[in-house]
């Protein structure tokens, strides 16, 4: 079955504590991209990669960090979480960054940070 | 840099009444436009989408969505709302020469059907 899986699916940690957000899919996808979900904000893009190795940065990327080595997956590290990171965290793919396709979404992870 | 406003945050619908949910964009040039439904503790799932070609664009779950140009606007629209319809929509726009780069998504409106 074609999807983006992403774990943990709820993770609650305290300030500081590094943790690691996975993001995998099984399509082959060039494309993968990680938004925050915030009551009344909507999505919001932290980073996106256009391919192995290639990242950028989104509309929020501040206390983020991405990496791409391998096709399938792209990692959301919070090196020192802060509570203002809490929130519902969703992994997309998509075949091309310019494809006609559509974006597919992982199930999301709910981060708390005390 | 293109924006999206999603006038309604709840919008109440009987079952079997229509559906309208408005979505207004802000760009340029011609823009890729979405609609995605996010049922409750689930992802995001792609409703339809407009690139180009004809304005009035079928998608799935009996939705359909008309392109505005002159009114900058992509309002989603159902005939007949079941009550599994109740979830979360977001509208989202593209620019041509960023693709998904850069897809921005409207603060969403919370569907609720009423018996």
């Amino acid at each position: 079955e074609a999807q983006v899986t992403q774990n943990p699916r709820y993770l609650i940690t305290v300030t500081g504590k590094k943790l690691t957000v996975t993001c995998s899919q099984n399509m082959n996808h060039e494309y993968m991209s990680w938004y925050r979900q915030d009551p009344g904000l909507g999505l919001r893009q932290i980073y996106y990669s256009m391919n192995v190795e290639v990242t950028d940065k989104g509309d929020v990327p501040e206390g983020y960090k991405v990496s791409r080595k391998e096709k399938r997956n792209f990692p959301l590290i919070l090196e020192s979480p802060s509570p203002n990171q809490t929130s519902l965290y969703f992994c997309a793919s998509s075949l091309r960054w310019d494809s006609s396709d559509e974006q597919y979404f992982g199930p999301g992870t709910r981060l708390t940070v005390t | 840099a293109q924006s999206v406003t999603q006038p309604d945050i709840h919008i109440t619908v009987s079952e079997g009444a229509s559906l309208e949910l408005r979505c207004n964009y802000s760009y340029g040039a011609t823009p890729y436009l979405f609609w995605y439904v996010q049922s409750p503790g689930q992802g995001l799932q792609l409703l339809l989408k407009y690139f180009s070609g004809d304005t009035l664009v079928q998608g799935i779950k009996g939705f359909e969505a008309e392109f505005k140009r002159s009114q900058s606007s992509f309002n989603l629209r159902k005939p007949s709302v079941h009550w599994s319809d109740a979830a979360e929509y977001f509208c989202a726009v593209g620019a041509w020469n960023t693709g998904f780069q850069k897809l921005v998504f409207g603060t969403g409106t919370r569907l609720l059907v009423s018996p």
